[in-house]
């Protein structure tokens, strides 16, 4: 089992709807999760940080997390096609170290 | 705004080449990284440093060593470069979480 699972897409969605990306984590430990963002041939920009059982809003970006299922998950409202890119979901584990698990990422399009 | 900087956006080496990676960051954060990114694979972490002259190992840490002599820059070394490094090849920093990515180096060895 992978310790950070994202469903790899591509998901699909017209302007202006909601995309829902999610996340499943594999350490009951893990006390921290982002999102990243990461345009085709650049390098993963935070988006969300989320640290405690809940919703997390910020502009048109919601992130969720629950615990006890292990699942985090990130909500775009108002889609533009400038939000097309892969969105990664990373978790500090339990480690000791300021180490993130990474999952391979969704891709997300968005059509005008 | 924290700034990474990697020296280099595109890099290209021959086969047993050895080969030095920088990266350099701005925000006196304790620690940085090396990941390679691979279509499919997502990122791996290949080093990590929490200190200046300190170094763990990552996941995937064969083939590579790194330096950290002063807190600000975290090299990466490939001892004898080979096809398979061939890669995306990202730095990041942190003080506690989250990471702070560079740009990244497309390294490509022929």
């Amino acid at each position: 089992q992978k310790e950070v699972e994202q469903n790899s897409g591509p998901l699909s969605v017209p302007e202006g709807a909601i995309a829902s990306l999610n996340c499943t984590y594999s350490d009951r430990g893990s006390q921290s999760f982002f999102w990243y963002r990461q345009y085709s041939g650049k390098s993963p920009e935070l988006i969300m940080s989320i640290y405690s059982n809940g919703d997390k809003e910020d502009g048109r970006f919601t992130a969720q997390l629950n615990k006890a299922s292990q699942y985090v998950s990130l909500l775009i409202r108002d889609s533009q096609p400038s939000d097309s890119a892969t969105y990664l979901c990373a978790v500090g584990m339990n480690t000791g170290f300021q180490k993130l698990v990474f999952g391979t990422g969704t891709r997300l399009l968005v059509s005008p | 705004d924290v700034k990474v900087t990697q020296s280099s956006r595109y890099l290209v080496k021959r086969t047993g080449e050895k080969v030095f990676l920088e990266c350099v960051q701005d925000m006196d954060h304790e620690n940085m990284f090396w990941y390679r990114q691979d279509p499919g694979l997502g990122l791996r972490l290949i080093y990590f440093s929490y200190d200046v002259k300190m170094k763990e190992k990552g996941d995937i840490p064969e083939g590579y060593s790194v330096s950290r002599e002063k807190k600000e820059r975290f090299s990466l070394i490939l001892e004898s470069a080979s096809t398979n490094q061939t890669s995306m090849y990202l730095c990041a920093s942190s003080a506690n979480q989250p990471q702070h990515f560079g740009d990244g180096t497309r390294l490509s060895i022929l």
